[in-house]
């Protein structure tokens, strides 16, 4: 099946520094990738939709300025958490369509835990 | 706006007992329905989806679910649970026509011997 991975896995940081996570689709392209971020316990909250070649599509309440989003090719989408606080540690999660076109089936990343210190 | 409640945050079940997890949504609508499982610092990995067709739906590990249009339910379910199944679950619903999934909170599910 489809593989998307995500890297780092886990990442400590200190609080005004800036983190990258990558998220790559392994064995097909992705014209859409979808960032989410899960707090303790909580449910997956959708942030914003990566649109290869374009400007990302952030959700109401996201602050685009701070999570930037980049989907430089059709198996790479990256986002960069800028001048991370304690508030943003969290699991974020990115996932991409199978099938070009496609949102019925969606594979998910193994997700980044952030830890802003 | 579509929504999707899941009613049992945590559900504690012995080894080889049966288990259902309820899901129920709002969508003025079709839908399209989902059941993923999240491991412990893991990404969400697909149990199982509605799409069409059938309404009982048979997914990995064993797990089904049923979608029942009139009560607006898509109840995951599974005859004997085994200590491996403890983990996350949460039920998806994605409206026709659009590309976003809307996630219920979660059931944790606790498999004790």
């Amino acid at each position: 099946g489809a593989v998307v991975s995500q890297h780092p896995s886990r990442v400590i940081c200190k609080s005004g520094t800036s983190v990258k996570i990558e998220c790559r689709s392994l064995d097909f392209q992705a014209t859409t990738m979808f960032w989410y971020r899960q707090f303790p316990k909580q449910s997956l909250m959708l942030m914003a939709t990566s649109n290869e070649g374009s400007k990302a599509t952030y959700e109401q309440g996201v602050e685009k300025d701070k999570f930037l989003i980049n989907h430089a090719s059709l198996t790479l989408s990256t986002l960069t958490v800028t001048s991370a606080h304690p508030e943003d540690s969290s699991f974020y999660i990115c996932s991409a369509p199978g099938l070009a076109g496609s949102t019925d089936t969606q594979y998910f990343g193994p997700g980044t835990r952030l830890t802003v210190l | 706006a579509q929504s999707v409640t899941q009613l049992d945050s945590q559900v504690p079940v012995f080894e080889e007992a049966p288990v259902e997890l309820r899901c129920n949504y709002s969508s003025s609508v079709s839908v399209y329905l989902f059941w993923y499982v999240q491991y412990p610092n893991q990404g969400l990995q697909l149990l199982l989806k509605y799409l069409s067709g059938s309404t009982l739906v048979k997914g990995i590990n064993g797990f089904e679910a049923e979608f029942n249009k009139s009560q607006t339910s898509f109840h995951l379910r599974k005859p004997s649970v085994h200590i491996s199944d403890t983990a996350e679950y949460f039920c998806a619903i994605l409206t026709g026509g659009g590309n976003k999934l809307t996630f219920g909170t979660g059931t944790q599910l606790k498999v004790e011997l």
